[in-house]
């Protein structure tokens, strides 16, 4: 069984600029939500899919946007990259609404 | 809202002596209550969960017993390795399965 993959493991990017990070669920798993990390700090919840479906928003700004896919992988695209959002971007799926989510490793985002 | 406070770090501990970590949380209806431990480099990996009160969840080693009296969920081992070595989270989800609020962690440095 392949766990959640993530892609690609680090970037960099300058301030003004468009980014898109991507997401393979764990097999079976129809529900995806991504997370920002911040250094030293501890996960932040940016939004949720399910089944297509954005499923809840945490306090981030519109310029932060996802899709999921029929194949229930996943992307993350931030506009008009600012330096706060440098970050661990995380992606965690579950099966359905379930309360316990797999995550995977990350990607490190850098904006300069 | 919904809130998790840490035991700050980091802790310095000798291999083989006793762990603690402090959880309490704040929260809105019956959350589950998670483990979760970083390893550097690495994206979350769950460690153990508990879902109602008085549940214990264990995982190697690790313990945490869900306390709704006192809203707290400490995490403890008896006898710490080296490869315990990592950045600890502690996290809730409530009805609104996956969106899970976090602790900014705790950091744990076990020495020979």
């Amino acid at each position: 069984e392949t766990g959640v993959t993530q892609s690609p493991t680090h970037l960099i990017k300058t301030r003004g600029q468009q980014v898109t990070l991507r997401c393979s669920s764990q097999s079976g798993h129809n529900t995806v939500s991504w997370y920002q990390q911040a250094l030293g700090q501890g996960p932040q919840f940016i939004f949720q899919y399910y089944r297509e479906e954005e499923n809840g928003r945490g306090n981030f700004p519109p310029r932060f946007s996802g899709l999921q896919f029929p194949n229930y992988s996943s992307e993350l695209n931030v506009n008009a990259l600012e330096l706060d959002d440098s970050a661990l971007y995380l992606c965690a799926s579950s099966p359905g609404l379930s309360d316990t989510q797999y995550f995977g490793p990350g990607t490190r985002l850098t904006v300069l | 809202g919904n809130s998790v406070t840490q035991m700050e770090g980091p802790v310095t501990l000798s291999e083989e002596a006793f762990l603690t970590i402090n959880c309490t949380y704040t929260a809105t209806g019956y959350p589950s209550l998670f483990w979760y431990v970083q390893y550097p480099g690495e994206g979350l990996q769950l460690l153990l969960k508990a879902t109602k009160a008085d549940d214990k969840g264990s995982n190697k080693g690790f313990e945490a017993t869900y306390r709704k009296e006192t809203t707290s969920f400490h995490l403890e081992k008896g006898s710490v390795q080296v490869s315990d070595s990592a950045v600890y989270f502690c996290a809730l989800t409530t009805f609104d399965a996956g969106k899970s609020t976090f602790g900014d962690g705790t950091t744990l440095t076990v020495k020979p």
